[in-house]
This record gives structure tokens, C-alpha cells and sequence, in this order.
């Protein structure tokens, strides 16, 4: 069974405290791992495709990269504008398979 | 104007009533999805479906119902509605195409349902 599994919960950061959010995850064979970003009330907005190991996007202070088993989401100087739910998703492999979204990491970001 | 639509974005009904929620698009894809999510839980995958005559259930279909009336609408019917339906719903459309590009979905603003 495919699994994704997001940590911390929650976070909380300073403005201009750099940090990492987690996201870890089990599947047979990894066609390609997603990150979104929520805000409050808000569809998910999509934020980079990441498809094999040691890859790395990056978009304003979001970095993504890729391991076999897990990805990172480093976020550089963080704004409160930055504060929002992120979400991680896998798609495996086959075509039949759909994406395994995890719960997501709720950061928020004080002036 | 938003490449993806729901209609409508808040809804409060009744246990036992049927209820539609409908999801429009712009952006020329053939795959949409029906997806609820609860807090805690992420978002769950209801139905989805690659083209107007193929549709497929999700990890979590019991109790609900869909239509792909056309390439660009998909709508999703609780055919009687029960308290724990209550969640956010959430349509999302992809591309059709290959490399990995296809997996990439896009979320309309989502409905809000509370089942009483």
C-alpha cells in the first residue's frame, strides 16, 4: 500500500527562520512526487513535480529535492505570506494508480 | 476567470436529501477527480475520470455517484446524504500527457458541505 507520511505537523518560524518540511513515503516504483501549497479555505495550489533522485526545483524561497525515500521542501527566509498548509503526493507507478496525498504540514510564519 | 469551477462553494443540507456538487473546466484537460478532505486525513480520492466514457472509483466511492456529462464537466451526487459526508470537496482536472506530465492536477476552490 502506498504511503505518505508529512512531518512536522505543524510549524512555527520566525520571519527569515529558514527551515524544512518533510515528506516521506512508500511506494512500488515512484512515477512522480508533487508539492502544493493550501491556504485556508482554498483549493491546493501546485508548486513542483519532482521525478527521480537528487533532483532539485526551486521557486522564489522554495526548494524541493528528491530522495529515494523522502523530500524535502526548504523554505529560505521565510515571508508570513509564506504561512499556508503544504501538501505532499506520490504518484506510483502504472497508469491506473492515482496520486497518495499525505496531511500536510501546517506552517505559519510571524512578523 | 478560474480554470476551474465549483458550484456551489458552500452548502448546508439535510440528512437523507440528495445533493450535486459540479465542477467546470477551461483548461482543455481530458482527466478530472472528485477528492474529499478531512482534517487530519489529507485529501481522499473519490472517482476520477480519463475521458467522457471512462470513469473509475476512488479509494472511497461508497455513498456517492458521478457524471462526466462532457469533456470539460464532472459532477459528483450524494445520492443521501449522511452526517459524515460533512468535509471539504475538492474537483481537480490533468493532462493526458505522458512523461510524468500528466499527473499534474489542478484544484478547483472546493465546496463546502455540512450534512445536518
Amino acid at each position: 500500500e502506498d504511503q505518505v507520511t508529512q512531518s512536522p505537523e505543524a510549524l512555527r518560524l520566525q520571519e527569515g527562520e529558514s527551515s524544512s518540511l518533510n515528506c516521506s513515503y512508500t511506494v512500488s516504483g515512484l512515477r512522480g512526487l508533487f508539492w502544493y501549497r493550501q491556504d485556508p479555505g482554498k483549493g491546493p495550489e501546485f508548486l513542483f513535480t519532482l521525478y527521480s533522485a537528487g533532483e532539485e526545483k526551486e521557486k522564489e524561497r522554495l526548494k524541493a529535492t528528491l530522495t529515494k525515500k523522502e523530500s524535502f521542501l526548504h523554505i529560505t527566509a521565510p515571508k508570513p505570506e509564506d504561512s499556508a498548509t503544504y501538501l505532499c503526493a506520490v504518484a506510483p507507478s502504472g497508469s491506473a494508480r492515482q496520486l497518495t496525498f499525505g496531511s500536510g504540514t501546517q506552517l505559519t510564519v510571524l512578523p | 476567470d478560474a480554470d476551474v469551477t465549483q458550484t456551489p462553494r458552500n452548502r448546508i443540507t439535510k440528512t437523507g436529501k440528495r445533493i450535486m456538487l459540479e465542477c467546470s473546466q477551461t483548461k482543455g484537460h481530458d482527466r478530472m477527480y472528485w477528492y474529499r478532505q478531512d482534517p487530519g486525513l489529507g485529501l481522499r480520492l473519490i472517482y476520477y475520470s480519463f475521458d467522457v466514457k471512462d470513469i473509475n472509483k476512488g479509494e472511497i466511492s461508497d455513498g456517492y455517484s458521478v457524471s462526466r456529462q462532457a469533456q470539460a464537466k464532472f459532477s459528483l451526487s450524494l445520492e443521501s446524504a449522511i452526517p459524515n459526508q460533512t468535509a471539504l470537496y475538492f474537483c481537480a482536472t490533468s493532462d493526458s500527457g505522458a512523461g510524468g506530465l500528466g499527473d499534474t492536477q489542478y484544484f478547483g476552490p472546493g465546496t463546502r458541505l455540512t450534512v445536518l
